[in-house]
């Protein structure tokens, strides 16, 4: 069962305009929440992190906002350019020990200029 | 420093074959893990490994097997392919460590077709 639900599946942004894409999770065990970033042909790659005592994370232009009493978080791309086209998901560890993460079925994002 | 390598890039298999998806890495990790990916369904975790010697399945086992006899190799073998297994094999790995956040790093895939 899908542990992690994210949206939307598709999104296309203007050149300079925000870049918004939601996650929720049902298991209260997950201490650490990453969100990666895949371009075509490639693996995916880390983006920005945050764990569950913090509301919001910030780097660079990337900004993730954390709601621990809804168990929902998102990602904020500000200032979307082209470059920024890729797939991203984001995703959930247990706590059960190694690194194992439960990810999003991810966000299939488009900059057009 | 080349981090996580995959081999092969593309495979293609008729099914009953076996093959075995080859995973190495440099970094001196000690957790690897697989995962597939397709579309609308993310990414899957199908085994892990904490160390040399040690392994578990994850979200989706059936039909692979794994072994992790060095630090640096993690290959999964796939006993009798299916046409369900078509997809983008993944393979991770990371450092441990309590408290740690180590991110995970990711090889750049094999597609594999099942005919």
């Amino acid at each position: 069962q899908q542990q992690v639900k994210q949206s939307p599946q598709s999104l296309i942004v203007q050149k300079g305009g925000i870049s918004i894409i939601n996650c929720a999770y049902e298991n209260t065990a997950f201490d650490y929440f990453p969100w990666y970033q895949q371009f075509p042909g490639k693996g995916p790659a880390l983006l920005i992190a945050i764990r569950p005592d913090v509301s919001e994370k910030k780097e660079g232009r990337f900004t993730i906002s954390f709601n621990k009493s809804a168990k929902q978080f998102s990602l904020h791309i500000m200032d979307s350019q082209p470059g920024d086209s890729a797939t991203y998901f984001c995703a959930a560890r247990g706590t059960g020990g190694g690194n194992k993460l439960t990810f999003g079925t991810g966000t299939q994002l488009k900059v057009e200029l | 420093n080349a981090g996580v390598t995959q081999t092969p890039k593309f495979q293609v298999l008729k099914t009953g074959q076996s093959m075995t998806l080859q995973c190495a890495q440099d970094m001196n990790h000690e957790y690897m893990s697989w995962y597939r990916q397709d579309p609308g369904m993310g990414l899957r975790l199908i085994h892990y490994s904490v160390g040399a010697g040690i392994t578990d399945q994850g979200e989706v086992p059936n039909g692979y097997n794994v072994s992790r006899s060095t630090t640096e190799d993690f290959p999964l073998r796939l006993l009798s392919a299916a046409p369900s297994q078509t997809s983008v094999y993944f393979c991770a790995s990371s450092y441990l460590g309590q408290g740690a956040n180590s991110p995970l790093h990711f090889g750049n895939g094999t597609r594999l077709t099942v005919t």
